[in-house]
């Protein structure tokens, strides 16, 4: 059973506009998200991160959402540009002392496409 | 620079041979872990160690060891018993257990011949 799902494989946009990237979870013990961006035959990198006592964090060109009623987070990018191609996966997990980094749960990859 | 290195890159192996995997950092992080990517799969967790010698089951130890003799050294041995060995095989790091950033290394890809 799935607990973090991304449930678009790709996604195809043009350089310039918004990508917008979706992540759901089931497990309401949930309160931290993270996500990864990887390029292939690389491990994945940190990109940005939430906790559930915020709904938006915002990081230069990202920024996460987090509906916790909705179970639901998302990643945008503005402006999206050709370096972003990457597999983005969304991760969770509940805080100490119910999980810690062992506990990380992560969704199977969604790959953005930035056409020029 | 800081960071993890995973070698060799690339692996073959055959049919009923053991192989170990290599992972160091030098990021002065306690805990470590060795997670499996499959195609179109997300990333699921083999072994961690939170400290030097000791380390806990994944979601799927069963057919893999490991060892934390250093702190910065956790290999992962893919032993003859692991069914589907085949896959891409990623170490990765973090300050402690209860940090959940997570630092990787670049990947090595095992194929079993």
């Amino acid at each position: 059973d799935q607990q973090v799902k991304q449930n678009s494989p790709s996604l195809s946009v043009q350089e310039g506009r918004i990508s917008i990237l979706n992540c759901d979870y089931t497990n309401s013990m949930f309160d931290y998200f993270l996500w990864y961006k990887k390029y292939p035959a690389e491990g994945p990198t940190f990109l940005i991160s939430i906790s559930s006592i915020k709904d938006k964090n915002e990081d230069g060109r990202f920024t996460v959402f987090l509906n916790k009623s909705a179970k639901h987070l998302s990643l945008h990018i503005v402006p999206s540009q050709p370096g972003d191609s990457a597999v983005y996966f969304c991760a969770a997990s509940s805080r100490p002392p119910q999980g810690g980094s062992e506990k990380l749960v992560f969704g199977k990859g969604t790959k953005l496409t930035v056409n020029p | 620079d800081g960071g993890i290195t995973q070698s060799p890159k690339y692996l073959f192996r055959k049919e009923g041979q053991n192989v170990t995997l290599s992972c160091e950092q030098n990021l002065n992080h306690d805990a470590m872990y060795w997670y499996r990517q499959d195609p179109g799969q997300g990333l699921r967790l083999i072994y961690y160690s939170q400290i030097v010698n000791d380390f806990q089951k994944g979601d799927i130890a069963e057919g893999y060891s490991v060892s934390r003799e250093k702190k910065e050294s956790f290999p992962l041995t893919v032993t003859s018993a692991q069914k589907n060995p085949t896959a891409f095989y990623l170490c990765a790091s973090s300050i402690s257990l209860h940090i959940g950033e997570l630092f990787f290394g670049e990947g090595s890809r095992l194929t079993v011949l």
